[in-house]
């Protein structure tokens, strides 16, 4: 059964680098878009961009400037890396494996930005 | 990007009842279209794919349809476990948006 794991820094101060991995096990990086979305506390779910196992990268444009996700094939893992950041950043991000719909989640990270 | 639109954002309901949410979108997605069911807490858990396929392991009381811009998840006998906030989802394009969220609550 194909599982994933996060992990990251939960604390950030503003102005530093959010950094997080997602870990697949039990299947391969081939084949799918891998994903981060967020979701502020209490809010909705926001779509930060994918990658696929070649390193093809799709950002949302609200974020582009800011994130880079990138991919590490030799550890079927990839990660997120949002610079900048904000108290409007503090949010529970996930991984999630795509392309079109989204049946395997990470658990949740909660990263919150505070001085 | 392609606006997500869902209503009710919240609505009351007893087991047993029929549920309906709807959820439409700022332009023409086909059938790219997934709902999803969040409990506090957790991850986001994917019921319907394809505006009407059911994802395997969903119980069939979940129901979708829809295409082009109107889609509708219904619920046909709601069970306890099934009081949670369902999001949709549009798969045409990149950015992926999602509607705003609809909290079903116990009456």
């Amino acid at each position: 059964q194909v599982q994933v794991k996060q992990w990251g820094a939960g604390l950030l101060k503003p102005s530093e680098t959010l950094s997080l991995t997602c870990a697949v096990y039990g299947g391969s990086l081939s084949g799918y878009h891998w994903s981060w979305i967020r979701q502020p506390p209490g809010k909705g779910l926001e779509w930060i961009g994918e990658i696929n196992h070649s390193g093809t990268t799709n950002y949302n444009p609200s974020l582009k400037s800011r994130v880079t996700i990138s991919v590490d094939t030799s550890k079927n893992q990839f990660s997120l890396r949002l610079n900048s950041v904000t108290a409007a950043d503090t949010a529970v991000y996930y991984c999630a494996r795509g392309p079109y719909n989204y049946g395997l989640w990470g658990q949740g990270t909660l990263v919150t930005v505070s001085p | 990007d392609i606006q997500m639109t869902q209503s009710p954002s919240s609505l009351s309901a007893s087991v047993g009842d029929r549920v309906t949410i709807t959820c439409r979108a700022s332009q023409d997605i086909s059938t790219y279209l997934n709902w999803y069911q969040q409990t506090p807490g957790k991850a986001p858990k994917l019921l319907i794919y394809a505006a009407s396929r059911l994802q395997s392991g969903v119980p069939s009381r979940f129901s979708g349809s829809g295409s082009g811009t109107d889609f509708t998840l219904t619920i046909s006998s709601l069970q306890p476990e099934d009081f949670a906030t369902y999001y949709c989802q549009q798969s045409y394009s990149t950015p992926r948006t999602f509607g705003q969220g609809t909290k079903v609550e116990i009456k």
